[in-house]
């Protein structure tokens, strides 16, 4: 199975601040496609997760631009450049690559 | 608009069967691959199984292999998950969502089904 980690577990934010999430896989994400099958999600309290961004760095429908993803191959970034209150929340990253599917263990952003 | 609607959640006994519904309307629900995910009560996501669009591939997570099985009903848009012998380690909220294809992203994710396992 790829297991899939992230950091930090906790990332107390700043509205208006940067903030940076890391992920990282134990095997490659990089396609011979080109592609890198890594996901993002959010999972806002009480609610279901929304993706965010897909292939390593495409933005899904209706995300704002402030968020962005990087990375390729094992390592990835999911970056805010500006926080807003509405982004509190666990942040996942998913490789949808190879069954099984893998989520990381979770990102909790939370206003300081 | 994109829904996923999951039903038939609830609390059953150790060893016992459920079988949890999703309902789909919004989209062309035959040309999806569909998924189901969990989340235990404060823990994070994990990927139960995935069927693709015609029902003929299937896949599993090791830990519900030989217990769980996905199916779907293309003509009521409708995808299931037949869960037995149940574990008190199966509670969680189930998740139905769906993707373009193997290997792509999960774009929609339904509201979630509580499953409690318990005497």
């Amino acid at each position: 199975d790829i297991v899939m980690t992230q950091s930090p577990l906790s990332l107390p934010v700043t509205p208006g601040e940067p903030a940076a999430i890391s992920c990282r896989s134990s095997q490659s994400l990089l396609h011979s496609n080109g592609n890198n099958y890594l996901d993002w999600y959010l999972q806002r309290p009480g609610q279901s997760p929304q993706l965010l961004i897909y292939l390593g760095s495409n933005r899904a429908s209706g995300v704002p631009d402030r968020f962005s993803g990087s990375g390729s191959g094992t390592d990835f970034t999911l970056k805010i450049s500006r926080v807003e209150a509405e982004d509190v929340g666990v942040y996942y990253c998913m490789q949808p690559l190879r069954t099984p599917l893998t989520f990381g263990p979770g990102t909790k952003v939370d206003i300081k | 608009e994109v829904q996923l609607v999951e039903s038939g959640g609830g609390l059953v006994q150790p060893g016992g069967s459920l079988r949890l519904s999703c309902a789909a309307s919004g989209f062309t629900f035959s040309s999806y691959w569909m998924h189901w995910v969990r989340q235990a009560p404060g823990k994070g996501l994990v990927w139960v199984s995935r069927i693709n669009n015609d029902g003929t591939i299937t896949s599993y997570a090791d830990s519900v292999k030989g217990r769980f099985t996905i199916s779907r009903d293309n003509a009521k848009n409708t995808l299931y998950l037949q869960m037995n012998s149940l574990r008190a380690e199966d509670t969680a909220v189930y998740f139905c969502a769906r993707s373009t294809y193997s290997g792509s992203r999960i774009d929609y994710w339904g509201q979630g089904a509580l499953v409690t396992v318990s005497s």
